[in-house]
């Protein structure tokens, strides 16, 4: 079957850095897709891995290992307004994206 | 960038009515477009998907004479929940896609549309 995991809540602090993971077993793979939801907001998009490695986009950079189907992505320099949700969805071979449940990022001050 | 608008943001209605939404890509053309629902504290669950000119392709479970999707242009598509009842209320958000495989292209999400039945 298909599967995205990704941890329901984490907790960082404001300026730090947070590393949210995503594990994904779909039919075929086309590329790895980042979204941001705020509460009550339709999810924005934030990056797109199909190759091995690191793509660094401002604060966030996103990662991804084909072989080992796993993806993660780096918030650094925390700040308050990236307290949201951040949802991993991979898209199969049919260019549909699976989605993660999301996970709820809480920043404190 | 691409952006999607969604009308209504919210409405109320009583059980047993109908809602229409609409979808629309303000400045590209959507030859697909995806409607999602959401309840609270879930993830995103894909309804359906349309392509212009043609009949939507629903996912399991979803009833397509309870859920009507026209997309008769390549800027807007309308979903349609006849005789809602109160465990219809939810977060419905509409994507769009400008190709059919330009994955790089992604899809572009509109504001959602908060359905609450009474």
């Amino acid at each position: 079957g298909q599967n995205i995991d990704q941890p329901t809540e984490m907790t960082a602090t404001e300026g730090a850095i947070v590393q949210i993971n995503c594990t994904y077993q779909t039919s075929g793979f086309n590329g790895l897709f980042w979204y941001q939801q705020h509460a009550g907001e339709a999810p924005t998009f934030l990056s797109y891995n199909v190759l091995d490695g690191l793509e660094e986009k401002g604060r966030f950079s996103s990662f991804l290992s084909r072989s080992k189907g796993y993806s993660y992505l780096l918030l650094k320099e925390l700040q308050m307004k990236d307290s949201a949700s951040y949802l991993c969805a991979s898209m199969d071979s049919n260019y549909q994206l699976i989605w993660g449940a999301g996970t709820k990022l809480i920043i404190k001050p | 960038g691409a952006v999607v608008s969604q009308h209504p943001s919210w409405v109320i209605c009583k059980s047993g009515t109908s809602v229409k939404i609409e979808c629309r890509s303000l400045d590209f053309q959507a030859t697909t477009m995806f409607w999602y629902r959401q309840f609270p504290k879930q993830s995103l669950m894909l309804m359906a998907t349309s392509n212009e000119g043609s009949k939507a392709t629903y996912e399991q479970g979803v009833e397509k004479d309870k859920f009507l999707i026209n997309h008769a242009s390549l800027t807007l598509s309308t979903l349609t929940v006849t005789s809602a009842h109160p465990e219809d209320s939810s977060f419905y958000i509409c994507s769009a896609r400008v190709g059919w495989r330009e994955v790089t292209d992604t899809q572009y999400f509109g504001p959602g549309t908060r359905l609450t039945v009474l």
